[in-house]
Order: C-alpha cells, then sequence, then structure tokens
C-alpha cells in the first residue's frame, strides 16, 4: 500500500490561472480531508470529503476553490484565478471511516507557488 | 473557538536531556487530542493521542483538562527525535483536526 498519494509535489502558477491538486487516498479508505499551510503556521483545516459527496467544506474559502472526490478517481481540488495569497502547502488525508478512533493518514503535500 | 497553542516555534535540547513540548488548546467540548510529527523528508504521521494512553517511541502526553493542556514528554531525548512536532484537537470526532503552528525539535548530539 503506497499510503495517500498527492501530486503534483510542486505546482507553479501564475496569477489568474487555475491550479489543480490531486489525491489519492489510501487503498481501501473513502474518507478524504484536505488541508492548507501558510508559511509559519499550522495546518488548517478546508474540507472533508466522502465518496461523491462534500461532508463539511467549512473551512474553503467561500470564492474560487472548489473539491470533488468522484465515485472512480483522486480527489481532487481546485482553485480557479489563483492570487499569490493561494502560495502555500496542500496536503491531503485520509481515513478508513468517519469515527473518532480511525487514524488520519497524510500525503507528503503539494507545495503551490503563485507567481 | 476551537484553537491549539503551541508556544515554541524552536526547541532545542541536548541528547539525553528530557524534553517537554508544550501545548494548550482552547475548547468548550470534550477534547479529543493528538501529536503528529513530522521527520525529515517524511510524511506528517501520527505519534500519540491522549485516549490510548500510550507512548510511542518513549514520548508520552497527559491531558490536563484544568490546564487545558496536553504536553508531550521524553525523559531522555535522542537524536532521532529531531523533528516537527504539532499538536492537534479533533472536533466532531475524526473530521476535522485543529492544529497548533508545531514545534521544531532539534536533539544537539
Amino acid at each position: 500500500n503506497a499510503g495517500v498519494m498527492q501530486n503534483p509535489r510542486h505546482l507553479v502558477r501564475r496569477r489568474g490561472q487555475e491550479a489543480r491538486l490531486r489525491c489519492s487516498p489510501m487503498k481501501g479508505h473513502s474518507h478524504v480531508y484536505w488541508y492548507r499551510q501558510l508559511p509559519e503556521e499550522g495546518l488548517k483545516f478546508m474540507v472533508y470529503l466522502q465518496k461523491e459527496n462534500i461532508i463539511d467544506e467549512s473551512g474553503m474559502p467561500k470564492e474560487r476553490f472548489s473539491a470533488e472526490f468522484p465515485k472512480e478517481g483522486p480527489s481532487i481540488l481546485r482553485i480557479q484565478q489563483v492570487v499569490r495569497g493561494d502560495s502555500a502547502a496542500y496536503f491531503c488525508a485520509s481515513s478508513r471511516g468517519a469515527a473518532a478512533n480511525e487514524k488520519l493518514f497524510f500525503g507528503s503535500g503539494t507545495q503551490l507557488s503563485v507567481l | 473557538a476551537q484553537r491549539v497553542t503551541q508556544p515554541e516555534k524552536l526547541l532545542s535540547v541536548f541528547k539525553g536531556a528530557p524534553v517537554e513540548l508544550k501545548c494548550n488548546y482552547s475548547y468548550s467540548g470534550s477534547p479529543e487530542l493528538f501529536w503528529y510529527v513530522q521527520y525529515s523528508r517524511q510524511r506528517l504521521q501520527l505519534l500519540l493521542r491522549h485516549i490510548s494512553r500510550e507512548s510511542i517511541k518513549g514520548f508520552t502526553a497527559d491531558l490536563n483538562k484544568g490546564e487545558t493542556s496536553f504536553h508531550l514528554k521524553k525523559p531522555f531525548a535522542q537524536e532521532e527525535d529531531s523533528a516537527m512536532y504539532y499538536c492537534a484537537l479533533s472536533i466532531q470526532g475524526a473530521q476535522k483536526l485543529v492544529f497548533g503552528q508545531g514545534t521544531r525539535l532539534t536533539i544537539n548530539p
């Protein structure tokens, strides 16, 4: 089991472009979480998805950001019309279930740089 | 609002010395607290959680509800303990974690 896979590891975009970040959860995991880490800060929750459903998007900015976790394929975090303030490390995590004792497994993250 | 505070950004101790990484939280509900660790060039991984009351790699952490703290301790630090440590609070079960800013621990030989 390769663990949670995120790609790309590094993504460079110019202001106004779109960024698409992909996350493949661990085998057997159907719960995916996205976190963002700004420089010098801790990870901040963005969105929690289960296959084909958004369960909690309370941490997502209201505009330009969207996430999906289709029936087939990886979860995608999409940022439209990126701005410099979107530059951050974006981490994905997965778990088998939603219970409190379920362990979260993190990916290596995608470092987004907006020029 | 829920908050996790790690007051030390950097902590440096000598090998064999005791180490304590501080974590304080603010949460009106019943807290579930975790310590995550990120070693150099590795992924963030769970170190321990208060609900398990376990000791991992010699580390322990006790939840003190009176002081709203969950400090991470190890009596004798080892060089391989050098890493970034994050304290985290779970709200709504496992779905959402609130992280502290992290403490970079360096163990000097």
